[in-house]
C-alpha cells in the first residue's frame, strides 16, 4: 500500500524559508513523478511543482523564483523549499505521486503551515 | 498561462444525476488530459477521473468524465447521487508541463 507522509514545521516566520519533506512508503521513489500542492484554508488547490526521479523539475511559474524541489533516493523522500515566506503562503501543503506527468494517484494527508511572527 | 473555470456550486437530490463543467480559457481541451479530484471535508483530495474519462480502481462507475471540443470544456457526471458524494470537486489539466487546477465546485446532495 502506497503511503505519503509530509513532515516539517507547522509555524514559520515571515521572510524565512519553509522546508518540508515527504516520506514515501510502499513504492520506490526511483520511479514516478512527485509533486507538491497547497491549499489555503477555505480555498482551492494550487500546484507548486513536480520532480522526476532523475532530478528534472517543473515549477509553477508564479512560485518558481522561490521554490526548490529535491529528491533523496536513499531515504525514499522528496523535499520542498519555499523561500521569502509571507502570510499568503499559509496553507495545507500536500505531497503527491503521479504515475505519469499528467495526474495524481496518491496524496499525502497534508500538513498545515502557518506563516506568522 | 490558461485558466480552468468551474461553477462555484451545484446541488441535486439523492438518486439524481449531476454534471460539473470545467471550461479551459485557452489551448485545446482535447490536447491536454483533464483530471477530476474529489475532496470531502477535512480530507485529502482523491482522484475520481483521469485522462479525460478513465476511472481509477475503486471509483464506482457512477462517475464519468467527458470533453466537448466545441465549448472547450470538460465535464464530470455523477449518476445515482449518494449523500457521500457531497464534496468539493476540482478539475486539473496542464500546458507545457505546468499544472493548473480549476477553482473547485461544491456539490451539495440534499
Amino acid at each position: 500500500q502506497v503511503q505519503l507522509q509530509e513532515s516539517g514545521p507547522g509555524l514559520v516566520k515571515p521572510s524565512e524559508t519553509l522546508s518540508l519533506t515527504c516520506t514515501v512508503s510502499g513504492a520506490s521513489i526511483s520511479t514516478y513523478y512527485w509533486s507538491w500542492i497547497r491549499q489555503p484554508a477555505g480555498k482551492g488547490l494550487e500546484w507548486i511543482g513536480r520532480i522526476y526521479t532523475r532530478g528534472s523539475t517543473t515549477y509553477n511559474p508564479s512560485l518558481r523564483s522561490r521554490t526548490t524541489l529535491s529528491i533523496d533516493t536513499s531515504n525514499n523522500q522528496f523535499s520542498l523549499k519555499l523561500s521569502s515566506l509571507t502570510a499568503a503562503d499559509t496553507a495545507v501543503y500536500y505531497c503527491a505521486r503521479s504515475p505519469r506527468s499528467s495526474w495524481i494517484d496518491y496524496w499525502g494527508q497534508g500538513t498545515l503551515v502557518t506563516v506568522s511572527s | 498561462n490558461f485558466m480552468l473555470t468551474q461553477p462555484h456550486s451545484v446541488s441535486e437530490s439523492p438518486g439524481k444525476t449531476v454534471t460539473i463543467s470545467c471550461t479551459r480559457s485557452s489551448g485545446s481541451i482535447a490536447s491536454y488530459f483533464v483530471q477530476w479530484y474529489q475532496q470531502r471535508p477535512g480530507s485529502s483530495p482523491a482522484t475520481v477521473i483521469y485522462e479525460h474519462n478513465q476511472r481509477p480502481s475503486g471509483v464506482p462507475d457512477r462517475f464519468s468524465g467527458s470533453i466537448d471540443s466545441s465549448s472547450n470544456s470538460a465535464s464530470l457526471t455523477i449518476s445515482g447521487l449518494e449523500t457521500e458524494d457531497e464534496a468539493d470537486y476540482y478539475c486539473q489539466s496542464y500546458d507545457g508541463g505546468n499544472w493548473v487546477f480549476g477553482g473547485g465546485t461544491k456539490l451539495t446532495v440534499l
